[in-house]
């Protein structure tokens, strides 16, 4: 079974540092996609990075990029130059194959001004 | 804990037919969320309800789309009449409290297909 685990419920940065979202995971497949989603006060889902388990190369996208191990089975988000906008919950998901997303239970990320 | 419950797990029906999704929330959790997942636009909310309350249902699609909390342990996600481009994963997700800041727990999801 897959499995997605985020150990930090709750995070906080000052607004234009940088922070880092932990995730690990689960699965026995080889080949699988990872996601970070973002989740505003709105409650929308917002796909904010991808990453193909095939690609060795981390995702990048602007401000945001992953550390992505797979040996380690390790998917984390970093966020340079935090923003207000930034603050939101924070979910990990992993699909494979033709299955569902498996989420993560979130971390929430706060932006000190 | 048993987490939240979808039923049923895969459903394929014809096109026109009526699909009824069914989801258990946490006991004790009093938001619950409806989403809808594909390949072209990624989760899309489709409606939230805060102590079986409708709060926000924006996000869905057509008045082919209904959803009801009749109580605090059960709501349906109902498509009538069903079409092809219905094909998605619908999940269902609850959480503790109405706050922006409570995190969401997802069910296992429904893989409905639609012929």
């Amino acid at each position: 079974a897959q499995t997605v685990t985020q150990s930090q419920p709750e995070m906080s940065v000052q607004e234009a540092e940088t922070v880092t979202l932990s995730c690990t995971y689960d699965t026995s497949e080889s080949d699988y996609y990872l996601f970070w989603y973002k989740q505003p006060p709105s409650r929308q889902m917002i796909l904010v990075i991808r990453q193909e388990a095939y690609k060795q190369q981390n995702a990048t996208e602007n401000r945001f990029s992953v550390n992505f191990q797979k040996a380690a089975k390790s998917f984390s988000l970093k966020i340079s130059d935090s923003q207000l906008g930034d603050a939101a919950m924070y979910f990990c998901a992993l699909i494979q194959g033709a299955q569902k997303l498996v989420f993560g239970q979130g971390t929430r990320l706060t932006i000190n001004p | 804990d048993a987490g939240v419950i979808q039923s049923p797990r895969h459903e394929v029906t014809e096109m026109g037919q009526e699909v009824t999704l069914r989801c258990k929330p946490i006991s004790g959790h009093n938001s619950l969320f409806w989403y809808r997942q594909t390949m072209m636009r990624g989760l899309e909310l489709l409606i939230y309800f805060n102590n079986n309350v409708p709060i926000d249902d924006s996000g869905m699609p057509e008045d082919r789309f209904s959803a009801k909390m009749p109580n605090a342990s059960f709501s349906t996600l109902k498509i009538q009449p069903s079409e092809p481009r219905d094909s998605a994963v619908y999940f269902c997700a609850s959480s503790p409290r109405g706050s922006v800041n409570s995190p969401l727990h997802f069910g296992n999801g429904t893989r409905l297909t639609v012929t």
